[in-house]
């Protein structure tokens, strides 16, 4: 079991400028999620792929995030034009397409705007 | 979302049984009550799940009360690795349910040497 894997593990950047982040799920997950936690607080839902459909995105996401999973298998969640409050980390989760199959999640990648 | 609420901190010392009380009063009848953890500087982890009846896994216990109203977490013997933020959530299971879990602010358990 390989888990989920995320790279890069941490990204500095500076304002304005455009970061992309990967996620691999574990091989036979068919689902895909993205949530975003920051310090002290639980992890909150981004958005969801069943395959390389992205059924659900939440409010949070605003017009300058866009995610991808183009064949079904690693997805991409790009930031155009940062900005200080999206500093956090991006944690991306897989699981089995039955029912509540529980989430396996990656370690995250941390995202420090300056 | 049916929410719940959690102490924010808690404390134990090893190899002593934790009890981590999660309080659901507006759950519904297919809620399911899912568990997670998550270690200093990881992601959340699984840790169990159940709807009705008591569950035992490798990991821990959940014990859910008659009403459903309430259930807890017991790891039956702590250690220094099972410190880390508990989440209680629950799961919808209707319709085109999928794991879009809502996580609250924990219990942050501390575990004693």
């Amino acid at each position: 079991d390989t888990g989920v894997s995320q790279d890069p593990r941490h990204k500095i950047t500076k304002r304005g400028q455009n970061v992309t982040f990967r996620c691999d799920p574990i091989s036979e997950h068919n689902r895909l999620y993205w949530y975003r936690q920051t310090l002290g607080q639980g992890p909150e839902f981004l958005t969801y792929f069943q395959n390389e459909a992205q059924l659900e995105k939440s409010r949070l996401l605003s017009d300058r995030f866009s995610a991808e999973r183009p064949k079904g298998s690693f997805s991409t969640l790009e930031i155009q034009r940062t900005e200080q409050g999206d500093s956090a980390m991006y944690l991306c989760a897989s699981s089995l397409d039955v029912g509540l199959s529980p989430l396996h999640f990656g370690n995250g990648t941390r995202l420090t705007v300056t | 979302d049916a929410k719940t609420t959690q102490p924010n901190s808690m404390e134990s010392n090893e190899e002593e049984p934790v009890h981590l009380p999660c309080n659901h009063s507006t759950i519904s009848g297919t809620d399911y009550i899912h568990w997670y953890r998550q270690l200093p500087s990881q992601g959340p982890e699984y840790v169990i799940h159940g709807l009705t009846s008591n569950v035992n896994n490798r990991m821990a216990s959940l014990a859910i009360a008659e009403d459903r109203k309430s259930s807890t977490l017991i790891l039956h013997r702590a250690t220094l690795r099972d410190a880390a933020v508990y989440y209680c959530i629950l799961l919808y299971a209707g319709g085109t349910s999928y794991g879009k879990l809502t996580f609250g602010q924990g219990t942050i358990l501390t575990v004693h040497p």
